[in-house]
């Protein structure tokens, strides 16, 4: 079953604005993840924030966590046609055994 | 170049036959696995190891066999591939399971498998 579910599914934006994206889960974390997937790609790591963590910023990406509501966020800033591509949050559940459980994805479509 | 390599990248296959699908990474990453990952469902864990000698099951282990002999290999065999096994497989490492030292994983870039 999925752990993360992202929101919006699609979201269409056009260059420089930002683009923002939910993800809520149901269960005990120690981190959650977020990753990109290019079409036809390999999903690349862009941030994990921790359990005790409520903001993370890396560049143009601000992640934040909100464990009594079992969500997180994802924003993109000043957003470029390169941005283009799904974005997936992932959880561990809690567990450090090694399963690592991605939603179905948010795909964001960043227009010139 | 660091990171994890997947082979093949496509491959087809007809109904019965067998295959392993090769995974590789020269981080000296401890934790390798196995997704799938089929159009509008995410991705799903297939299989696991947290180190050499040790797998166990994810989600949706029936139809593949894993084992893991050396820290840098985690092969993905299908025993006798079925036309639900059609999907892209993602093989991904991790330095660490521990949280305070968990940076995320890696993914290679996939090997699209239909079978017919």
């Amino acid at each position: 079953s999925q752990q993360g579910e992202e929101d919006p599914q699609a979201l269409s934006i056009q260059e420089g604005e930002n683009a923002t994206m939910n993800c809520s889960y149901k269960t005990s974390i120690n981190n959650l993840q977020w990753y990109r997937q290019n079409s036809g790609r390999g999903l690349v790591h862009l941030i994990l924030i921790r359990s005790n963590e409520r903001e993370k910023h890396s560049g143009r990406l601000r992640v934040t966590l909100d464990t009594s509501k079992k969500s997180s966020s994802l924003l993109i800033t000043a957003s470029r046609a390169a941005d283009t591509a799904s974005y997936f949050c992932a959880t561990d559940r809690g567990s450090t055994l090694g399963r690592l459980y991605f939603g179905r994805g948010t795909q964001l479509t960043v227009w010139p | 170049n660091a990171g994890v390599t997947q082979t093949p990248k496509f491959q087809v296959l007809k109904t019965g036959q067998s295959m392993t699908l090769q995974c590789a990474q020269d981080m000296n990453h401890e934790y390798m696995s196995w997704y799938r990952q089929d159009p509008g469902m995410g991705l799903r864990l297939i299989h696991y190891s947290v180190g050499a000698g040790i797998t166990d099951q994810g989600e949706v282990p029936n139809g593949y066999n894993v084992s893991r002999s050396t820290t840098e290999d985690f092969p993905l065999r299908l025993l006798s591939a079925a036309p639900s096994q059609t999907s892209v497989y993602f093989c991904a490492s991790s330095y660490s399971l521990t949280p305070a030292y968990n940076y995320g994983y890696t993914f290679g870039s996939g090997t699209r498998l239909t079978v017919v």
